[in-house]
């Protein structure tokens, strides 16, 4: 089955620097990778995703890279904020079911 | 976005007593839906992948007999937890997956409900 790693698990900047979080996955056949923000005590949301035809999506301060060979994919968050604060989740679908696996999650602090 | 809703939001419970929870697509129709759980600071585990009028399909661990999944229409599935123990004591999300097409554009996303968090006692 589908493998993602994510890192780093933790992750504090200072309001208004970049923040980036990595992951990799195992299985070839996925074509899907969506980012989630989760909010303490609260479901996950989705923020962005991107497809495997894809190399690089953005939105406002958020951007997506997938590099298919390497089979990794970044999330970028530009001018962070403090209510950018949460753990965020990358994914990716694969199989049949097209069913999700996530990874182990970042906890991003952005400090005032 | 589509919603997703999840009853109820907190349950406590005796050993041993057995927990429904609900997960209700309010304005689409989801055929397949999925059930996770989640500990503390922990990532999102997945249960099982629950379609529309079949059996659902639980993931390598988990006790098909011990957390029941009903998909009984289009817009509900239901996730009994069976003489629950305190290890049962998590937080459980459903998501309902939607598909579909618009212009070239296809799309495959997941819609995440509020949670239910079960405490066992």
């Amino acid at each position: 089955g589908e493998n993602v790693e994510q890192h780093p698990s933790t992750l504090s900047v200072q309001e208004g620097d970049s923040a980036v979080i990595k992951c990799t996955y195992s299985d070839s056949a996925s074509n899907y990778f969506p980012w989630y923000k989760q909010e303490l005590g609260k479901r996950p949301q989705l923020i962005i995703d991107i497809r495997s035809n894809v190399g690089e999506k953005k939105d406002q301060r958020i951007a997506v890279t997938l590099n298919k060979t390497a089979k990794h994919f970044s999330l970028h968050i530009t001018e962070t904020q403090p209510e950018d604060s949460a753990v965020y989740f990358c994914a990716a679908l694969s199989g049949g079911y097209q069913k999700v696996t996530f990874g182990i999650g970042t906890k991003l602090q952005v400090i005032p | 976005g589509a919603v997703v809703s999840q009853h109820p939001s907190r349950v406590i419970c005796k050993s041993g007593t057995s927990v429904k929870i609900e997960c209700r697509s309010l304005d689409f129709q989801a055929t397949t839906m999925f059930w996770y759980r989640q500990f503390p600071k922990k990532s999102l585990m997945l249960m099982a992948t629950s379609n529309e009028g079949s059996k659902a399909t639980y993931e390598q661990g988990v006790e098909k007999d011990k957390f029941l999944i009903n998909h009984a229409s289009l817009t509900l599935s239901t996730l009994t937890v069976t003489s629950a123990h305190p290890e049962d004591s998590s937080f459980y999300i459903c998501s309902a997956r939607v598909t579909g097409t618009s212009g070239r554009r296809s799309y495959n996303e997941q819609f995440f409900g509020p949670g239910t968090r079960l405490t066992v006692l």
